[in-house]
């Protein structure tokens, strides 16, 4: 069935610094990908998706872009803030195989002034 | 303000209790779901509604009972759960059954944190 891996956590990083959290994926479709954030106390909320190959999703700084070809779907940030502190989850979406929404375990972001 | 509002926010029970959790969405979508999440584990989902129908038991033990009344409202009745049921509960909505939709997005509420003695 789908599933999608995505690197153990934590991952504590200084201001500035330079963030990637890996994610790679299984799907017998073709699936949507997107990454989540929770921020501490709160609900998951939707970062941003790509819905096809080569797509690239971006938000708030983040971006990360649909590689078919290497099953996956890193999250990259260029300089990391410590409001950016959080749960990120890589997920997928396949309607045309498992019909469901997959989560990954979560990576867990510290940054530090 | 995500849309989606669950109460309690946290909740403590024994596991001779009997007690629900409350969902609730004014986004005016089709979809619901109850989602468990376990520290270092992913997102296992539990119970998915599609106007108000029950679409999707994952295999979820029979002291869990969703209901669902409208499709503004979820519930998750609780009863004999054993403490590794001690969890964070969160409740999601779409506006069609797993992003179907154009945005594909699944909206959350902050979740119930669930301790069981």
């Amino acid at each position: 069935g789908d599933s999608v891996t995505q690197m153990e956590g934590p991952v504590t990083l200084s201001e500035e610094a330079f963030l990637t959290i890996n994610c790679t994926y299984t799907a017998t479709g073709y699936p949507s990908l997107f990454w989540y954030v929770q921020y501490p106390g709160e609900g998951l909320q939707l970062l941003l998706k790509a819905t096809k190959a080569d797509d690239k999703g971006s938000n708030k700084g983040f971006e990360a872009t649909y590689r078919k070809e290497t099953t996956s779907f890193h999250l990259e940030k260029g300089s990391v803030q410590v409001s950016d502190s959080a749960v990120y989850f890589c997920a997928l979406s396949d309607l045309l195989g498992d019909n469901d929404m997959r989560f990954g375990a979560g990576t867990r972001l510290t940054v530090k002034p | 303000e995500t849309g989606v509002t669950q109460t309690p926010r946290h909740l403590v029970m024994g596991m001779t209790n009997k007690k629900s959790l409350k969902c609730e969405q004014h986004l005016g979508h089709n979809a619901m779901y109850w989602y468990k999440q376990s520290a270092k584990k992913p997102l296992e989902l539990m119970f998915v509604y599609n106007f108000k129908e029950q679409t999707e038991n994952n295999s979820v033990p029979s002291r869990f009972s969703p209901e669902c009344p409208n499709s503004s409202h979820l519930f998750l009745h609780l009863h004999t759960l054993q403490p590794e049921d001690s969890a964070l509960y969160l409740c999601a909505s779409s506006q069609d059954i797993f992003g179907a939709g154009d945005t594909g997005e699944l909206f959350f509420g902050e979740g119930s944190r669930l301790t069981v003695l």
